[in-house]
């Protein structure tokens, strides 16, 4: 079955504490993006990438890091996670590297005490 | 600057047909889209207009006007399932494929 995938679901964390998030596609897709959505605030991209080895800033990146070492996985790291990063995460991706059609896995949603 | 506007949210009546308005400013384009997101789940695509003019797909239908920096989501036949919110978003362009989406319009279909 064709799909994005993110790990955890869930996860609950402290102040400080290194964690990534990671995000997987198994439909050989060039384009993989990650974005954060909260209340009020919408949507927001974090970082995407038009191919391996390719990433770039989207309109929040601080606090978050993304490398693309192979071309279906993507993750996520806060390397030392605050309380505002409590969000929750979408990872998504494309076939084109022109994000034309995006799918999105089913979420993270994270929160940092 | 980037900017993407959205009204925040409609109610319609199930069997009716709604627009949802769509304006945004930015200096570089690539393309408007459209995601349908029902409560607690992940966006689904929509729409992608990359030229000026409607296209129709089924009940949806979507409007670009790149000289006027606008875009409207048509929704005919309106179902209970349309309950949903509807992500607006630009694709920056000038070799930066960055996309920027709205606050969403939380659209309420009512019997």
């Amino acid at each position: 079955e064709a799909q994005v995938t993110q790990n955890p679901r869930y996860l609950i964390t402290v102040t400080g504490k290194k964690l990534t998030v990671t995000c997987s596609q198994n439909m050989n897709h060039e384009y993989m993006s990650w974005y954060r959505q909260d209340p009020g605030l919408g949507l927001r991209q974090i970082y995407y990438s038009m191919n391996v080895e390719v990433t770039d800033k989207g309109d929040v990146p601080e606090g978050y890091k993304v490398s693309r070492k192979e071309k279906r996985n993507f993750p996520l790291i806060l390397e030392s996670p605050s309380p505002n990063q409590t969000s929750l995460y979408f990872c998504a991706s494309s076939l084109l590297a022109v994000p034309d059609t995006q799918y999105f896995g089913p979420g993270t949603r994270l929160t940092v005490l | 600057g980037q900017n993407i506007d959205q009204p925040t949210e409609m109610t319609a009546t199930e069997g009716a047909i709604v627009q949802i308005n769509c304006t945004y400013q930015t200096s570089g384009f690539n393309g408007l889209f459209w995601y349908q997101q029902h409560a607690g789940e992940a966006p689904t695509f929509l729409s992608y207009n990359v030229l000026d003019g409607l296209e129709e797909k089924g009940r949806f239908s979507s409007f670009l006007s790149r000289s006027k920096g606008y875009s409207y989501l048509l929704l005919k036949e309106l179902q209970m399932k349309d309950s949903a919110s509807y992500l607006c978003a630009f694709l920056s362009g000038a070799g930066s494929y960055q996309l920027t989406f709205g606050k969403g319009t939380k659209l309420s279909v009512i019997p």
